[in-house]
Formats: C-alpha cells, structure tokens, sequence
C-alpha cells in the first residue's frame, strides 16, 4: 500500500481480555516504530525494529505488552489482560533506510483502544 | 534526558493573521528537531526538520521554524494562517541512537474565519 497501515481501527476490550493490533509497515521499509498516545498527550515511544529484530523495548509499560516482527515486514502489538489504563491510541510507524537523523518516520493512523 | 515542551495547550488565530506555535527543547548534544500534524482520525504528519544549517527551516502547506539555540527554541511559525491549518501539533526531538521521536505534550491550534 502507498502508506502505513494499521488495523483494526477501533477496539473495545473487556478488561483482563487480550488484544492484537497489527501494523503494516511501507514496503521495503527497515525501521518500525509502536507508540501509544493516551488521550491529550504526544506519542510516547514503546518499542523499535530494524527488520525483524526488536533493538529497543524501553518503552514498553509492562510485561503484559509484547511485540513481534517475524518476517521483517508486518508487526503485531500485543496487550495481554488488558487495563484500564491501557486505553490509548497506538501508533505505528515506519522509515527507510534506517534511524538516521535524515530519514523520515512514516505513522500510520492508528488503533484507539479502549478498555471497559 | 532529551525533551522537548510545548508551553500552550491550544493557540487561537484569525483566519490571514499570522501564527507561532511554540516549543522548548533540552538534549545532550545536536539538536534534531521535527514538527509533526495530526489531523483528526489521521495520522501524524511530517511538516518540517532542523539538522543542521539555515536557522530557518521552511516545510510543508507554507510552514516554516526557527531555530535558535541561545534561547533552545523551535518555534513553528506561517505568515497566514489559514482555518484549513486547526489541528494538533506536535514537536519532537529526534534520538540518535535508535531513530525513535520524543514528543512534546501537543499545541491545538484553532484558526477562525
């Protein structure tokens, strides 16, 4: 596709339910980014790949937040026993050729999750 | 620690007046700064980055930012404003180590007719 592309769009979780959101990064891009945007505040960063190793998991709230890039292309965030606190928009995006400061990261539109 | 802040929570212009939306940073080192749009239900979007060079960085729809670093600003500015610009703007600093973007707290800018 021409841009970033995540999906689902919107998900409504119980809480203690686990989620899966997925993000489709552009072709033949090296670097994937996941950050997760709480309601009125900036993207706050979560993790990093270049291909399909995870060279940054800094980010990430919990251990009940995992993610994967097997194949060096598609992404999966995953949420297990959701919370509350855990709604947010999650944004994903994406750069070529690498992390250099003149490479341009590429977001997608995101997934608002929201925890009941 | 590197951060950037965005002192205004929302900027209210009239539609042909000019507009600043402002941001502080702190870094160790060079500074890499960008600025982002976020339509609603879109995406972040790329408006304009300061590496290195002209002070005055010109981007994307007639944005530009300045640069100064004796006061560590990066203050997004357009001549006129148009009601098209109302969004959410971000300003992040840009981690050289793993390519990964710290963002500021976001500025909603309303432009009215």
């Amino acid at each position: 596709g021409a841009g970033v592309s995540q999906s689902p769009r919107y998900k409504v979780a119980k809480r203690g339910q686990d989620v899966a959101l997925r993000c489709d990064p552009i072709s033949g891009h090296v670097s994937l980014f996941w950050y997760q945007q709480a309601l009125g505040q900036g993207p706050e960063f979560l993790t990093y790949f270049q291909n399909e190793a995870q060279l940054d998991k800094s980010g990430l709230p919990s251990d009940r937040f995992f993610a994967e890039r097997p194949e060096g292309s598609v992404s999966t965030l995953k949420i297990q026993r959701t919370q509350q606190e855990d709604s947010a928009v999650y944004l994903c995006a994406s750069s070529f050729p690498g992390t250099g400061v003149n490479t341009e990261a590429f977001f997608g539109q995101g997934t608002r999750l929201t925890v009941v | 620690a590197q951060s950037v802040a965005q002192p205004e929570d929302q900027v209210n212009v009239a539609e042909g007046n000019p507009l600043t939306v402002k941001c502080t940073y702190s870094v160790s080192g060079n500074p890499y700064l960008f600025w982002y749009v976020q339509y609603p239900n879109r995406g972040l979007q790329f408006l304009l980055k300061y590496i290195t060079g002209d002070n005055l960085v010109k981007g994307s729809y007639g944005f530009e930012a300045e640069f100064n670093k004796s006061q560590t600003s990066f203050h997004l500015k357009k001549p006129s404003a148009l009601v098209s610009d109302s969004a959410l703007y971000f300003c992040a600093v840009h981690s050289s180590n793993t390519g990964k973007l710290i963002f500021g707290q976001g500025t909603t800018l309303q432009v009215k007719p």
